[in-house]
Parts: C-alpha cells; sequence; structure tokens
C-alpha cells in the first residue's frame, strides 16, 4: 500500500517565522494530496491541497508544492503567528484503490 | 465541515460491551468514510463507503463493523472482538471518493 512519511514530527518557530513541513510518498500513481490543521481535541480541516497536474499552490500565507518526480511535497507556511500552532498532517490519494493515506503528523508551535 | 455531526462526543464502554457512534451529514456527500486516530498517530482508515447500501473495509476494519442504509447516515458499532478500541474516532463525508474529505467533530471513545 501507499507509504507516507511526514517531517519534522515537531517543529518550533519565533512569530514571524516561515515552517516547512514535507511529506514523502511511495506511489507514483497518487495524485491528490491536501493538508488539514488539527488544533487539540477538534476536527481535521484542510486548509489546502494540490492536484497532481499542479506544481504549486498558494492561499495567502499557504502554500504547497509538489514534486512527482521525486515523489515529495511540502507545506510552507510565512509569516506564522500563534494561532498557526496546532498538528499538521499530510495526506496522499491513490486512485487505485480510492483510499486516503496520512501521514503522522507535525506538531507546530509558535512561539510568541 | 459544519454539516457533520457525531455523537456522543464522550463515550465510556466496559469491556466486552459493543457500542455504535452516529455520524450524520446534511451535506449531500454521497461518500462516507470512519478513521481512528491515536495520540502520536495518523488518520487510519476502518471503513468507507461511496454510496448508499454499499461500504468496503479500509486498513483496519478488524472488531469494527457498519451500515450504510441512508445517505446521511453511517454508523460504526465498536464489537468487544476490538482488542485496543479506546481511541479518538472521527467520521468524515465526500462528494466522490476522489474529493476533499469533510470532518465531523469526533467521538473519545474510552473502554473502562
Amino acid at each position: 500500500g501507499e507509504n507516507v512519511e511526514q517531517h519534522p514530527s515537531t517543529l518550533s518557530v519565533q512569530e514571524g517565522d516561515s515552517a516547512v513541513i514535507k511529506c514523502t510518498y511511495s506511489d507514483s500513481a497518487s495524485n491528490y494530496f491536501p493538508w488539514y490543521k488539527q488544533e487539540l481535541g477538534k476536527r481535521p480541516q484542510l486548509i489546502i491541497d494540490i492536484r497532481s497536474n499542479v506544481g504549486e499552490k498558494k492561499d495567502q500565507r499557504i502554500a504547497v508544492t509538489l514534486n512527482k518526480t521525486a515523489k515529495h511535497f511540502s507545506l510552507h507556511i510565512t509569516e506564522t503567528q500563534p494561532e498557526d500552532s496546532a498538528v499538521y498532517f499530510c495526506a496522499v490519494y491513490r486512485g487505485s484503490n480510492y483510499k486516503l493515506t496520512f501521514g503522522k503528523g507535525t506538531l507546530l508551535t509558535v512561539n510568541p | 465541515d459544519g454539516g457533520i455531526t457525531q455523537s456522543p462526543k464522550y463515550l465510556f464502554r466496559k469491556e466486552g460491551q459493543n457500542v455504535t457512534l452516529s455520524c450524520e451529514q446534511n451535506l449531500n456527500h454521497d461518500a462516507m468514510y470512519w478513521y481512528r486516530q491515536d495520540p502520536g498517530q495518523g488518520l487510519r482508515l476502518i471503513y468507507y463507503s461511496q454510496i448508499v447500501n454499499d461500504f468496503q473495509k479500509g486498513d483496519i476494519a478488524e472488531g469494527y463493523s457498519v451500515s450504510r442504509e441512508k445517505k446521511e447516515s453511517f454508523p460504526l458499532t465498536v464489537t468487544s472482538a476490538q482488542k485496543n478500541p479506546t481511541a479518538f474516532y472521527l467520521c468524515a463525508s465526500s462528494y466522490g471518493l476522489a474529493d476533499t474529505q469533510y470532518f465531523g467533530p469526533g467521538t473519545r471513545l474510552t473502554v473502562l
């Protein structure tokens, strides 16, 4: 099955700095890559996603880049704020088995 | 994602008892999913349903059962055969299997 590796598992930054989280996947047929943010005890919420026919997507302070050849994609958060503190999960969708496979998450802490 | 509800929010169960978790959505989504989340882990797929009266096993279906008699509802039963059922259970839905999944608020199950 699909194997999704997410790094780092924890990330601490100062307010205003940038944060980058990276995920690698194993199946070259995977074609959809969402990122979810989960605050403590809450539901995961979609923050950005990208499909395999696009290399980069931006939404204000958040961007995702995809390298299909190397089979990795990254979440970039610029000008971080304390409210960005949460666990971030990447996920990979493989159409051949209709499954979304999640990484193990990154705990991001933004220090004021 | 506000159109997906789960109940109860907290559930306590004695060993050997079956328990059913509720998931309802009013988003007119065809596909629904159940995930299990353990501390420090990503989300793992238990069961999914593409359409009414059809469902498929995910990666960790043993000890669980589901039904999909209505488009809006996808209840999950945790049976006594599940060896370690204490976890946070998340329901999700999407228009189709390849579309963005939106999550409910979750049910935290504790086995006493």
